[in-house]
């Protein structure tokens, strides 16, 4: 099955610099990477997704990329704000059939003002 | 629209008993995955529904838990005779799952409490 490993675990960060996260897959067959953003005392919630026919994806402040065959993929975060402060999740799964979706083990972000 | 509720928030319970969590997906969505979180930890697999599919219980850590998914609706997760080790947030989420669309819809979860 697949394993997908995070990193790092927690990340200090000052508001206005860039946080990285980085997630490596195992199964070459994963084509769907979503990253979850989870606030204290909440459910995880969908921030950004790539699928494997895009090296690159971009929405505001946030982006994802993608190397297929080194199989990693990476969360950008950009002029970091308090609000940012979280636990982020990757995921990779496959976009058909029945394949669960396996999650990272989750990078706690805090966003120093 | 209603998004995916989970009954009830909290729960306390005495070690050896037995519990039922309820999750209520988002209609029509036709996966509803189970997961544990335990404090300051990652997400769990517990259970996985899709559709009239056999469920995927690989996750499920013992066969004091169980789950049932009933006219691919509403999710109850049962726990029997609890241990101190249940002691989580269970989240449910749904997902469409339909032309590759994954993204799943958490529930804010069951925080249960084992004494």
């Amino acid at each position: 099955g697949e394993n997908v490993e995070q990193h790092p675990s927690t990340l200090s960060v000052q508001e206005g610099d860039s946080a990285v996260i980085k997630c490596t897959y195992s199964d070459s067959a994963s084509n769907y990477f979503p990253w979850y953003k989870q606030e204290l005392g909440k459910g995880p919630q969908l921030i950004i997704d790539i699928r494997s026919n895009v090296g690159e994806k971009k929405d505001q402040r946030i982006a994802v990329t993608l190397n297929k065959t080194a199989k990693h993929f990476s969360l950008h975060i950009t002029e970091t704000q308090p609000e940012d402060s979280a636990v982020y999740f990757c995921a990779a799964t496959q976009s058909g059939g029945y394949q669960k979706v396996t999650f990272g083990t989750g990078t706690k972000l805090q966003v120093i003002p | 629209g209603a998004g995916v509720s989970q009954s009830p928030s909290n729960k306390v319970t005495e070690k050896g008993k037995d519990v039922e969590l309820r999750c209520d997906p988002i209609s029509g969505h036709t996966a509803l995955y189970w997961y544990r979180q335990s404090l300051g930890q990652g997400l769990e697999f517990l259970i996985y529904f899709q559709g009239n599919s056999a469920p995927d219980k690989s996750g499920l850590p013992s066969d004091r838990f169980s789950a049932e998914r009933t006219g691919g609706s509403v999710s109850t997760l049962t726990i029997q005779r609890t241990q101190q080790e249940d002691s989580a947030v269970y989240l449910c989420a749904s997902s469409l799952e339909s032309r590759g669309l994954r993204e799943q819809y958490f529930g804010p979860g069951t925080r249960l409490t084992v004494t």
